[in-house]
């Protein structure tokens, strides 16, 4: 079946350094989902990438897919404490492509130093 | 938007008692999903409904489990005689019907098995 792999699994980074999590899935997606999920929390939207080689930013959070469809990257410039948490990648499996099955990646979980 | 609301928050059952959980997506959500978290992983993607048609269960972990949308509102997820691995927490989240819409996670029902 389908699997989305993760790296690293922890980083902890001093306050604003900057911080990159990568995620690759055994298949081709028709998208990736990004979501962050903070201690005790529950798993937040952040953004989806749709097209091959898509470059998104918000703010600070720079999100790539790869040209295959099979990767992509996060990429945190100048972390901030409110930075910290898991972030997971996540890619549909459903027919289709259409979202109903995700198969998440275990995440990357990160803890800023002040 | 409420967001989606789950009850109980966190229930603590003895080994081999069942057990009901509660889901209420976000009012105009037509889809909804179940998952299961375990510590260190990614949600585990469970079940998933398009109103009250149940549409995906290939990955509810056994026999053992059920779930139901009787009216295509709230969702009930069950767990009959209860096992120490059943510990997790177990995510609800709805999604808009049209597709490739991000889904929307609740806060969760953290299960303990004693």
């Amino acid at each position: 079946g389908q699997q989305v792999m993760q790296i690293p699994q922890y980083q902890h980074v001093q306050e604003g350094e900057d911080f990159t999590t990568y995620c690759n899935s055994s298949t081709t997606l028709s998208n990736i989902q990004w979501y962050k999920q903070r201690p005790g929390g529950h798993p937040v939207f952040l953004i989806q990438l749709v097209k091959s080689g898509e470059v998104k930013k918000q703010k600070r959070l720079t999100f790539q897919f790869g040209e295959a469809k099979k990767n992509s990257s996060l990429h945190i410039t100048a972390t901030q404490t409110t930075d910290v948490g898991t972030y997971f990648c996540a890619g549909p499996g459903g027919s289709g492509g259409s979202n109903y099955k995700l198969t998440f990646g275990k995440g990357t979980l990160l803890t800023v130093n002040p | 938007d409420t967001g989606v609301s789950q009850d109980p928050r966190h229930k603590i059952t003895k080994r081999g008692q069942n057990v009901t959980f509660r889901c209420d997506p976000i009012s105009e959500h037509n889809r909804l999903y179940w998952y299961r978290q375990t510590l260190g992983q990614g949600p585990e993607f469970l079940t998933y409904f398009q109103n009250e048609a149940q549409l995906e269960k290939s990955r509810l972990l056994s026999d053992r489990f059920s779930a139901e949308r009787p009216k295509g509102s709230f969702s009930t997820l069950e767990i009959q005689r209860t096992e120490q691995g059943d510990s997790a927490m177990y995510l609800c989240a709805s999604s808009p019907l049209y597709s490739n819409q991000p889904q929307h996670f609740g806060d969760g029902t953290r299960l303990s098995i004693l």
